[in-house]
């Protein structure tokens, strides 16, 4: 399986923009980005997912790099219920459903 | 739609109990996982389904784990016999083709066992 690296911790200001980086170093032309969140004593939650191109929805921003060997997840006003453990997975599409969490982000806002 | 929902929430048990844990997808679905949770290991895929067939069952930990979907409503997840070790929470998520699509994932079953 594809693999992906994060940081494991970050800390923003409420209402500040958060950028979350995440590297895919060996990511494979058909593997989709995912992001997904878990705020405590929750299960994940989908945040936002894209193959190539940037990807807007209403939760978050998701910037990938043309080699799409890293990608970004941008909350663009932090707010204390964004404070969740931020997962970047790697789908491959062909090869069946590999949903394959790591260990996250852990992000802290800070009020 | 009242999203995935697994039962029990909690779960409380003596070791060498048989343990069942139940998820029911959201209607429509037809890929379904189960997670298991710890603060050692994280979130660790136990095994999915799609169209109820097993695909991937090299998450499950020993042959203690057995997973079945009888039918596209319904999935279980047993332990037996139960140890201490598999205290843990369990998550079941499902989703829909095509397969670059977002899963929804349930509440967890907190499963202790003494």
């Amino acid at each position: 399986d594809a693999k992906t690296t994060q940081p494991n911790s970050m800390e923003s200001n409420e209402e500040e923009p958060v950028h979350l980086p995440c590297n895919h170093s060996t990511i494979s032309g058909t593997d989709y980005i995912h992001w997904y969140r878990q705020l405590p004593s929750q299960g994940p939650e989908y945040v936002i997912h894209g193959l190539t191109s940037n990807v807007n929805n209403r939760m978050a921003s998701l910037a990938i790099a043309e080699d799409r060997k890293s990608s970004t997840l941008i909350l663009h006003r932090a707010t204390l219920r964004d404070a969740a453990v931020y997962y970047c997975i790697l789908r491959d599409v062909p090869n069946g459903q590999n949903f394959v969490f790591g260990p996250g982000t852990r992000l802290s806002v800070l009020p | 739609d009242a999203g995935v929902i697994q039962s029990p929430r909690h779960e409380v048990t003596e070791m060498g109990q048989e343990v069942t844990l139940r998820c029911k997808p959201i209607s429509g679905h037809n890929s379904l996982f189960w997670y298991r949770q710890t603060m050692m290991r994280g979130l660790e895929l136990l095994i999915y389904f799609n169209n109820n067939v097993p695909i991937d069952d090299s998450g499950m930990p020993e042959d203690r784990f057995s997973a079945k979907m009888p039918n596209a409503s319904f999935s279980t997840l047993k332990i037996q016999p139960s140890e201490p070790r598999d205290s843990a929470v369990y998550f079941c998520a499902s989703s829909s083709a095509p397969l670059n699509t977002e899963a929804f994932f349930g509440q967890g079953t907190r499963l202790t066992v003494v």
